[in-house]
């Protein structure tokens, strides 16, 4: 069975400011992770992916995430906040690469402020 | 390139009525999914159709829910009769790999 974590429903931050989302996941196979962003009356846009090699994880937007197996964690981050940012993030996990079989969180809300 | 679009964008049906959402997946998608999306929570998969099989339904309440994708392109999601729980975002996405892209979602409120 898998899971995911995401510790924090609500996180705000200063424009420029650094982002971090938190999320933690539970897998009894070698995870596959998976970090999506909401707009208002928007469906999910894939951010970035963990499958496989390099444990940094670059995406669009800026933002990037680290797996961390010891950690069981796959935090979001992005160096420099900015308006456009405020959406709704979900962490998910796979058991395959692939986009089938996925389980995401309940989402953190990044609301960012002037 | 469009999207996977979805109709309507939002819904609004008395308790017990039936209701039916329409899903366009992105053209060569084989892959098609239906999503539920209560308030303040993730989505959870309804059904995965791989063409026009469906071929993980396990959480799909059969009772009163009902799916299909003829001739494996365009699916259609029905509630049959809709209940007050049944307020939520239903959400499509197609898949060709390693990515599903996401329609906007259907809306839908039980009252």
């Amino acid at each position: 069975a898998q899971s995911v974590t995401q510790l924090g429903s609500h996180v705000s931050v200063s424009e420029g400011a650094l982002v971090l989302l938190r999320c933690n996941y539970s897998s009894s196979v070698p995870p596959y992770l998976f970090w999506y962003v909401q707009y208002p009356n928007q469906g999910l846009q894939l951010l970035l992916k963990y499958t496989t090699g390099a444990t940094l994880v670059k995406g669009i937007n800026g933002f990037e995430a680290e797996f961390k197996k010891s950690e069981t964690s796959f935090h979001l981050t992005k160096p420099s906040a900015h308006m456009s940012d405020a959406a709704e993030y979900f962490c998910a996990v796979s058991r395959t690469g692939t986009a089938s079989k996925l389980t995401f969180g309940t989402g953190t809300r990044l609301q960012v402020t002037l | 390139e469009a999207g996977v679009v979805q109709s309507p964008r939002y819904k609004i049906i008395e308790k017990k009525q039936p209701v039916a959402f329409w899903c366009n997946p992105i053209s060569g998608h084989n892959t098609l999914y239906w999503y539920l999306q209560n308030l303040g929570q993730g989505p959870e998969l309804l059904i995965r159709y791989e063409n026009e099989e469906a071929v993980d339904d396990s959480q799909l309440p059969k009772d009163r829910f009902s799916a299909e994708r003829l001739k494996g392109v365009d699916s259609t999601l029905k509630i049959q009769p809709a209940e007050l729980g049944d307020s939520a975002v239903y959400l499509c996405a197609s898949s060709a790999g390693t990515e599903a892209f996401f329609g906007q979602g259907t809306r839908l409120t039980v009252v």
